[in-house]
């Protein structure tokens, strides 16, 4: 069953303080992406990770970082959270070979104070 | 500028219309086109996609009609049902593994 899982999927934080999301894939899939999703301005995607220790600035990159030290498993890291972070991030993974389907996880509600 | 614009941010239809979500892009080089059905509380799935070569593609209620010249597109959902009721996302892609989204269309069937 391929799945796509994201932890914590609620999570409460002051401004300053570090997040880490955490995402994992039981596909082998070698790219995964992380989107954050606010109301009416759709996905907008943050960073892609083409395999390990092989990532790419996506659109708003600003005030995030990633991490990816194996193939299943990506990590979206705020140092120092904002208030404007506040959003719901998810992360989705495709194959790299011909398959164009991207397969997203549940979501990350990620709340600022 | 924005790669994929969907023409409407929400649709209502009654319980047994056609839903029609328009979408249109900008760069010719996209040749797979997803849509992607959102529930509340939930990730994006893949629900239905065309690739550039056809203009169209049917799956039971749900069937894309895809026009390479104009480069627009549209979803059309048959005898919609309020379970249909999601935000629908269209989204194109070419061969550098980036998918660009348009904004979503939030339908809504009433019964």
């Amino acid at each position: 069953d391929m799945k796509v899982t994201q932890m914590p999927r609620y999570l409460i934080k002051r401004m300053g303080e570090n997040v880490l999301l955490e995402c994992g894939q039981d596909m082998s899939h070698e790219t995964m992406y992380w989107y954050r999703q606010d109301p009416g301005l759709g996905l907008q995607l943050i960073y892609i990770s083409y395999d390990v220790d092989s990532n790419s600035e996506g659109d708003i990159p600003k005030g995030y970082r990633v991490s990816r030290k194996k193939r299943e498993h990506f990590s979206l890291i705020l140092d120092s959270a904002k208030t404007n972070q506040t959003s719901v991030y998810f992360c989705a993974s495709r194959s790299g070979t011909g398959g164009y389907e991207q397969y997203f996880g549940p979501g990350t509600r990620l709340t600022v104070l | 500028q924005q790669q994929v614009r969907q023409s409407s941010q929400s649709l209502t239809v009654w319980e047994g219309e056609t839903a029609i979500l328009n979408c249109s892009y900008e760069n010719s080089a996209f040749d797979y086109f997803p849509w992607y059905q959102q529930f509340p509380g939930e990730g994006p799935a893949l629900l239905i996609a065309i690739r550039s070569v056809s203009d169209k593609k049917e799956d039971g209620r749900f069937t894309i009609f895809f026009n390479k010249r104009e480069k627009n597109l549209s979803l059309h959902i048959k005898d919609s049902q309020p379970g249909d009721s999601a935000t629908y996302f269209c989204a194109a892609m070419s061969s550098n593994n980036r998918i660009f989204f348009g904004d979503g269309t939030q339908l809504v069937v009433k019964p």
